[in-house]
């Protein structure tokens, strides 16, 4: 079983959809949960992070974590096609030594 | 440009020859990882130095791989006799970690090395 499990995808929706993407991890020790976004060709940037349980957000995005059930999400509202590239989740002990899921690969359509 | 800078990004080599990549962290930053993304797959974690110091290393950094930061500033991951599968790319990042804390990893764009 991998760390991170994550599906590939690609998720197709069109712009102004709800997008939801989800990750399971398998290490009940990680606290720290990030989301990276990856556009073709560049490295990952992060997108946002939380800190143990519960929900975060920031602008258009929102992460939960449910540690009871090793689950995490990232919802982006009102996509856009700028969205469009791959979200990689990054559960972890922190920022050192991340652990990243195979990535979701987004298509937002005008 | 005040980012994470990988040189070169690309990089194309035959089966057996070395080859060297060059990462410049950001400006203060202690810390510098390496990464290696295969298509379709998250990056891996590799290596990674606070200052000089190489603190750990992943199993996947075979004894063919060797990464140096010999002034805690800019840092080089060398492959000797690269093979096929070494075909990936190679990223860099930098964060900067004081007693506690450690702040988010900037990578930079990646290296792409294709052996052929």
């Amino acid at each position: 079983q991998k760390e991170v499990e994550q599906d590939p995808g690609p998720l197709s929706v069109p712009e102004g959809a709800i997008v939801s993407l989800n990750c399971t991890y398998s290490n009940s020790a990680f606290q720290y949960f990030m989301w990276y976004r990856q556009y073709s060709r560049k490295g990952p940037e992060l997108l946002m992070y939380t800190y143990s349980s519960g929900n975060k957000e920031d602008g258009r995005f929102t992460a939960q974590v449910d540690k009871s059930s090793k689950y995490i999400s990232l919802f982006i509202r009102d996509s856009q096609p700028s969205d469009s590239a791959t979200y990689l989740c990054a559960p972890g002990g922190g920022f050192q030594k991340l652990v990243f899921g195979t990535g979701t690969r987004l298509l937002v359509s005008p | 440009d005040t980012g994470v800078s990988q040189n070169p990004r690309h990089k194309i080599t035959k089966r057996g020859q070395n080859v060297t990549f060059r990462c410049d962290p950001i400006s203060e930053h202690n810390r510098l990882y390496w990464y290696r993304q295969t298509l379709g797959q998250g990056p891996e974690f590799l290596t990674y130095f606070q200052n000089e110091a190489q603190l750990e290393k992943s199993r996947l950094l075979s004894d063919r791989f060797s990464a140096e930061r010999p002034k805690g500033s800019f840092s080089t991951l060398e492959i000797q006799r690269t093979e096929q599968g070494d075909s990936a790319m190679y990223l860099c990042a930098s964060s900067l970690a004081r007693l506690g804390s450690n702040t988010e990893a900037f990578f930079g764009q990646g290296t792409r090395l294709t052996v052929v």
